[in-house]
């Protein structure tokens, strides 16, 4: 079983949907917790990055992190087709041992 | 892009060859890493440096080293590639006060060992 695991997809909605992005994870130690997006032959971008539980907003996007379920999310609201791409769940225990998912791929359909 | 250049962006090699890629950055920071990015695995730390001649290894170290003897440079080496090492190759530093959850990642180098 993985660390870390991350439905691969592919999701694609229409144009202005909420968008849902889950990963589970098996290590109860972890308490950092990133969402990446990548696009397609690019290198992974920071969206969003919490410690510990709870939410946190940042426009469009919403991370939530439930360590009781082991389980995080990454919600995006009023998704718009610049929102295409896969997106990647890390979390961490220690700050240099972070642990990937294996991407989620999104396509936001005009 | 926090100033993140990788070298060369491809490159086929063939088995039992020595290949080394490149990181350069440009603004001085102390933490770089390796990762390597494979369908179905996600990204999978190789080694990291926290500093000019400081490195460890990571998740997938094995059949890799690396070196860092400037600030500005970390390179990978594989000293015999094998066709499992075929993948895309992503560098990265840390920005944040918190080292390795605020990470900035390069463009990638893509690898294929035939």
């Amino acid at each position: 079983q993985k660390e870390v695991e991350q439905d691969p997809g592919p999701l694609s909605v229409p144009e202005g949907a909420i968008v849902s992005l889950n990963c589970t994870y098996s290590n109860s130690a972890f308490q950092y917790f990133m969402w990446y997006r990548q696009y397609s032959r690019k290198g992974p971008e920071l969206l969003m990055y919490t410690y510990s539980s709870g939410n946190k907003e940042d426009g469009r996007f919403t991370a939530q992190v439930d360590k009781s379920s082991k389980y995080i999310s990454l919600f995006i609201r009023d998704s718009q087709p610049s929102d295409s791409a896969t997106y990647l769940c890390a979390m961490s225990e220690t700050p240099n041992d972070m642990r990937f998912g294996a991407g989620t791929r999104l396509t936001v359909k005009p | 892009d926090a100033g993140i250049t990788q070298s060369p962006r491809h490159k086929v090699t063939e088995t039992g060859t020595p290949v080394t890629l490149r990181c350069h950055q440009t603004e001085n920071h102390r933490y770089m890493y390796w990762y390597r990015q494979d369908p179905g695995h996600g990204l999978r730390l190789i080694h990291y440096s926290y500093g000019v001649k400081d490195t460890d290894k990571g998740e997938v170290s094995d059949g890799y080293s690396v070196s860092r003897s400037k600030t500005e440079d970390f390179l990978l080496t594989l000293e015999s590639a094998t066709s499992s090492q075929t993948s895309v190759y992503f560098c990265a530093i840390s920005v944040g006060h918190l080292v390795n959850t605020e990470a900035f990642f390069g463009q990638g180098t893509r690898l294929t060992v035939v």
